[in-house]
């Protein structure tokens, strides 16, 4: 069974970088995942895919300060020049065996 | 402009049964399966299913199947998740999202805007 472990929270300054994990269980690192992110009060968005290899694509308008990369079983949302819009909860997704799993979640806090 | 458009919120009883929709528009509706996802206030997102609009195949997680039923009209572009008896456990809000049929990742990418269901007595 696919699983997708983050961690609940992660907090940086103003202007600063900050990188969530997304880990997948034993025998997935080569799983491919999409990152979403959910404003207060607001809808989930895409905001990009990451592959096993690194390489990542981003949705329509999501800007460059929003980047992913991978290693192993980890998949990694970073966000550089933090803004305050940016104070988010972000989910990682994946599918696996013919069912759709989000993680639990990192909630980020901007200083 | 690609656009996932859900219907307004609802408020109902238990026992009642209700559908909400969710249309498609400024893409091809049938190259894309279209999921439902739970987020019961305060929580984290749940799949609840999904549904091919090219021959209407479901799949629903275990967590959710027998409960709601979704269907499609792919006339119009409409997917659609149905209660027959609503519990007050239903409450939450509801989103659309689409996932390219051909994607072996199944990644979603694009989300509708969300169907707030309120059941109370």
């Amino acid at each position: 069974q696919l699983v997708l472990t983050q961690s609940p929270s992660a907090s940086a300054s103003l202007g600063a970088s900050v990188k969530l994990t997304c880990t997948l269980n034993s025998g997935r690192s080569s799983y491919a995942i999409a990152w979403h992110q959910q404003q207060p009060e607001k809808g989930p968005r895409y905001l990009l895919k990451v592959n096993s290899d690194g390489s990542h694509s981003k949705g329509d308008g999501i800007p460059d300060r929003f980047s992913g990369s991978s290693s192993g079983a980890e998949r990694y949302l970073t966000i550089s020049s933090l803004q305050s819009e940016d104070e988010a909860d972000y989910y990682c997704q994946a599918w696996g065996t013919g069912i759709h799993v989000f993680g639990t979640g990192t909630k980020v806090t901007v200083l | 402009e690609e656009q996932l458009v859900q219907s307004g919120a609802e408020v109902k009883k238990p026992g009642e049964s209700l559908r909400i929709s969710c249309r498609g528009s400024g893409f091809t509706f049938t190259n894309y399966w279209i999921n439902w996802v739970r987020q019961v206030p305060g929580k984290g997102l749940e799949w609840m299913g999904r549904i091919d609009p090219r021959d209407s195949y479901t799949s629903y997680s275990p967590s959710f199947g027998g409960h709601v039923t979704l269907s499609v009209d792919k006339s119009i572009s409409t997917a659609y998740l149905q209660w027959s008896s609503l519990k007050a456990s239903d409450t939450a809000m509801y989103y659309c999202a689409r996932r390219i049929y051909y994607d072996p990742y199944g990644l979603i990418d694009f989300w509708g805007q969300g169907t707030l269901v309120t059941v109370s007595s």
